[in-house]
This record gives structure tokens, sequence and C-alpha cells, in this order.
């Protein structure tokens, strides 16, 4: 089965810095999400790409989904308190999606 | 709007009791609904899906099952608690297969 990689596993920045989480696969993706978790809770939809070069952005977080369709980035600009949580990328299958480990993101004031 | 109830919230149970944890969804019919299963460090592991009443897909063999007796409810279940089934579990659902699921707020099993 596809596996996806994320890097970094954990992230630590300073409020205002900019941030990029990377989604990697083996293989070519048919559909990748971003999930957002805060500790304890639920997965919050961010966006799905689909086609190769695609990028979307939601307030002040971005995601690109490389030519390849194999790579995914999320980067978030001018990082808050509020976009502290643990990030997961998930990819299409054929009736389910398969989730990356996660990024766990703390953001320090 | 469609929304999703999942309860309890927390729940904490002994070794060897059974276990019901259910999920509603509401505002839409037919859903695709799933169960995930979240242990400590580690990635969401799919559990169970269904597309309709009284189907339902095992991903992972194990101490657990699941049932959909309405079309929008669904129930996971286990006659006996292992201490490895502790973790959080999400249940979510999904308009078909291929679009965003959209997740519960979890139940936090602990086995003593």
């Amino acid at each position: 089965s596809q596996e996806l990689e994320q890097s970094p596993q954990s992230l630590i920045v300073q409020e205002g810095k900019n941030l990029t989480i990377n989604c990697t696969s083996s293989k070519t993706l048919y559909g990748l999400y971003w999930y957002k978790q805060k500790y304890g809770e639920g997965l919050i939809f961010l966006m799905m790409l689909q086609k190769g070069g695609e990028e979307k952005s939601h307030e002040k977080i971005t995601a690109k989904l490389d030519e390849k369709k194999q790579q995914s980035s999320l980067h978030i600009t001018a990082s808050q308190p509020s976009h502290a949580g643990i990030y997961l990328c998930g990819e299409q299958g054929a009736q389910k999606l398969v989730f990356g480990q996660g990024t766990r993101l703390t953001i320090n004031p | 709007s469609q929304t999703i109830h999942q309860w309890p919230a927390t729940l904490v149970q002994p070794v060897g009791s059974p276990l019901s944890l259910e999920c509603t969804v509401e505002g839409t019919s037919n859903p695709n609904l799933y169960w995930y299963r979240q242990a400590a460090g580690r990635g969401l592991q799919l559990l169970f899906y269904s597309v309709g009443i009284g189907q339902i897909s095992s991903e992972v063999p194990q101490n657990l099952s699941a049932s959909r007796p309405q079309d929008r409810q669904f129930i996971l279940s286990s006659k006996k608690l292992l201490l490895s089934d502790s973790g959080f579990y999400l249940c979510a659902w999904s308009v078909i297969a291929g679009r965003p699921q959209h997740f519960g707020d979890g139940t936090r099993l602990s086995i003593l």
C-alpha cells in the first residue's frame, strides 16, 4: 500500500515566522488532502489537491501539489498561536484515505 | 448543513468489558462512514468503513466490530476489550469516496 512520509515530524517556530511542512509519496497521488488536528479533537479539513501544479490557499495557509503529483507542501505565512496543532496529509485510495504520521506544530510567542 | 456527532467524548473501561461507541450524521443521506483509531504517537489507522446500511468493510482484523443499523448511524463495538484497544477513536463521513471526509470530535478510550 502507498505510504505517505511527512517532514518534519515536529516543528517549533516563533510567532510571526513562516514555515513549511512536506508530504511525500513514492507513487503518484491521485488526491491529496490536508487536515489539521488540535490535541484531543477531531480533524478539520483544510484543502484537497488533485492536479499536478495545483495550489490552494485558505487564509494564511497555502498548499501545493508538485507537477509529478508525488509531493505536497503546506506553507503557513506569519504564523499565529491558532495555527498550532497536528497537520496530517492524506492520500485518496479507492474507498479510503491513507494518512501520513502527522507534523506537530508548536508556535512560541 | 451537515453535522457529525460522536459519543461519549471520553471513556474508561476495564479489560474484558464490552464497548459501544456511537456516531451519527445529520443533514445528508447515504453517506460513506468511517471509523479510525489514533494510538499515542501513531498516525490514523482506518478500522472500518461503510458505503451503505448493513455494508461494513474491515481494514484490520482485530478485537473490534462495526455495524450500521441505520443510514446515518455507525457503531463501533467490542465484546471484550484489550489493553491494546486504548486510543483515540474518530468517526468520519463523506458524500462519496474521493470527496473530503469530515470528522467527529473523537472518543478517548482508556483501558485499565
